[in-house]
């Protein structure tokens, strides 16, 4: 299953589908996306990133749309697992503010077996 | 080495203690970062140390003193909390300020 469009707090997927996480982000300065995934009990772990000057970005099996019109931001996980189970953030880097980070409120994704 | 370590896992103090919680990386990176983390919400930036030093202090209370000994090292000194302060303490660092982070594990703090 997928989900598209706005941002939902949790997504249930079964495994093999294909998963859609959306993020709404809202400073137009913002310049530097980037998407961490926090498994239970861990800190949040890098998965990928994307600059203004781009709209797509692929890696292993994760994808990454960017809108800039509209501000929005998705990620795309390909096959999903189980071992994708967590917590996905996005985070919005403001350039002139270089490492200032504000993190969305994540989406708690769940895979089915 | 490609990791971020924070200790202590767990602390728990009161209100008038003093205690620090510290972070380490050797991945060459140069900036650093604290977060504070509630259950179930966004980790909020405290913090920020870019070539060691404080460029971003996100109206924190005093109370938490940040500290960056050299590039490899950042301790948080807290003293006088309150509970509210409890929390999970999240220490990060990323090759330069406007690049992906890399997180530890955090310290799960109580003040009681």
């Amino acid at each position: 299953g997928e989900s598209v469009g706005l941002h939902l707090p949790t997504l249930s997927v079964q495994e093999g589908d294909n998963s859609i996480i959306n993020c709404a982000y809202s400073n137009s300065a913002s310049d530097y996306f980037i998407w961490y995934k926090q498994e239970s009990g861990k800190g949040p772990q890098f998965i990928i990133d994307i600059r203004s000057n781009m709209d797509k970005r692929q890696g292993q099996r994760v994808t990454v749309l960017l809108n800039k019109t509209v501000k929005h931001l998705s990620l795309q996980i390909a096959a999903t697992q189980p071992g994708d189970s967590a917590v996905y953030f996005c985070a919005e880097n403001n350039g002139p503010n270089a490492g200032k980070s504000t993190f969305g409120d994540g989406t708690t994704l769940t895979v089915k077996p | 080495d490609t990791e971020v370590t924070q200790t202590p896992k767990h602390l728990v103090m009161g209100m008038t203690n003093k205690k620090s919680l510290k972070c380490e990386q050797h991945m060459g990176h140069r900036a650093m970062y604290w977060y504070k983390q509630k259950a179930k919400k966004p980790p909020e930036l405290m913090f920020v140390y870019s070539y060691e030093k404080l460029s971003i202090n996100e109206s924190v209370p005093s109370r938490f003193s940040p500290e960056c000994p050299n590039s490899s090292l950042l301790n948080l000194h807290l003293h006088a909390l309150q509970p509210e302060d409890s929390a999970l303490y999240l220490c990060a660092s990323s090759p330069a300020a406007d690049y992906e982070q890399y997180f530890g594990p955090g310290t799960r703090l109580t003040v009681t």
